[in-house]
């Protein structure tokens, strides 16, 4: 069974950082391209970052320069290094699988980050 | 590219049909050939779930009251018959050029 579990958010001052984890289980992330998404309180979805297996990264510009998606492939791990965050980066952070064609396809529960003095 | 859904509100009665349009600023047909336009359903409190891939494929488990039409730069979900457990927030998402999402309609039983 596919599974994801996200963990690391909490409350971060502005200016400061936090890496957000997403554990797998049921596939393997490095033969996957993975996906990160957040969700504003009481907001739409927006995209945030992907790495293919092959380890190509891709960022909205809303977060380029200030984020890293990574792997850790012995432990099955997706990661999100969140640096310089801001009141906008609060949201419920989402990792997602996605298949060859079929994007988003499994999700997490999510992990709630709150940049607030 | 940006997209455009309408309604943002719809209110529907159980067992009536519904329908949702998306609207994309461009066309999202991809240099291979296909059009990477998607549909997901957010019910309140949980992940949204994938419904609808590559414009009318349903995903897995995804029953097939839902389904998915359109072409270039408009497309629509349709649900046949509302059950209860259809409320929530729908969003149209492509991924033909980076990935956006559209700003969600939320439908509700009547």
């Amino acid at each position: 069974e596919v599974q994801l579990v996200e963990s690391g958010g909490g409350l971060i001052q502005p200016g400061g950082s936090l890496r957000l984890s997403c554990a797998a289980s049921g596939f393997t992330v490095s033969n996957n391209y993975m996906s990160w998404v957040r969700q504003a309180p009481g907001k739409g979805l927006e995209w945030v970052s992907l790495i293919y297996s092959g380890g190509s990264t891709y960022y909205a510009d809303s977060v380029k320069g200030r984020f890293t998606i990574s792997r850790d492939n012995s432990k099955n791990t997706l990661y999100l290094q969140m640096n310089s965050l801001r009141a906008e980066d609060t949201a419920v952070y989402y990792c997602a699988r996605n298949l060859p064609v079929t994007p988003l396809g499994y999700w997490g529960q999510g992990t709630l980050v709150t940049v607030s003095s | 590219i940006v997209m455009t859904q309408t309604p943002l509100s719809s209110p529907v009665t159980l067992g009536q049909p519904a329908s949702i349009s998306c609207r994309s600023s461009q066309s999202l047909v991809h240099s291979d050939g296909n059009t990477y336009l998607s549909w997901l359903h957010q019910r309140p409190g949980q992940p949204p779930r994938l419904l609808i891939y590559q414009i009318s494929n349903r995903f897995s488990g995804v029953p097939d009251r839902f389904s998915g039409s359109g072409a270039g730069t408009d497309f629509t979900l349709k649900i046949s018959r509302v059950e209860a457990e259809d409320v929530g927030v729908y969003y149209c998402m492509q991924t033909t050029q980076s990935w956006t999402f559209g700003q969600g309609t939320k439908v509700e039983i009547k």
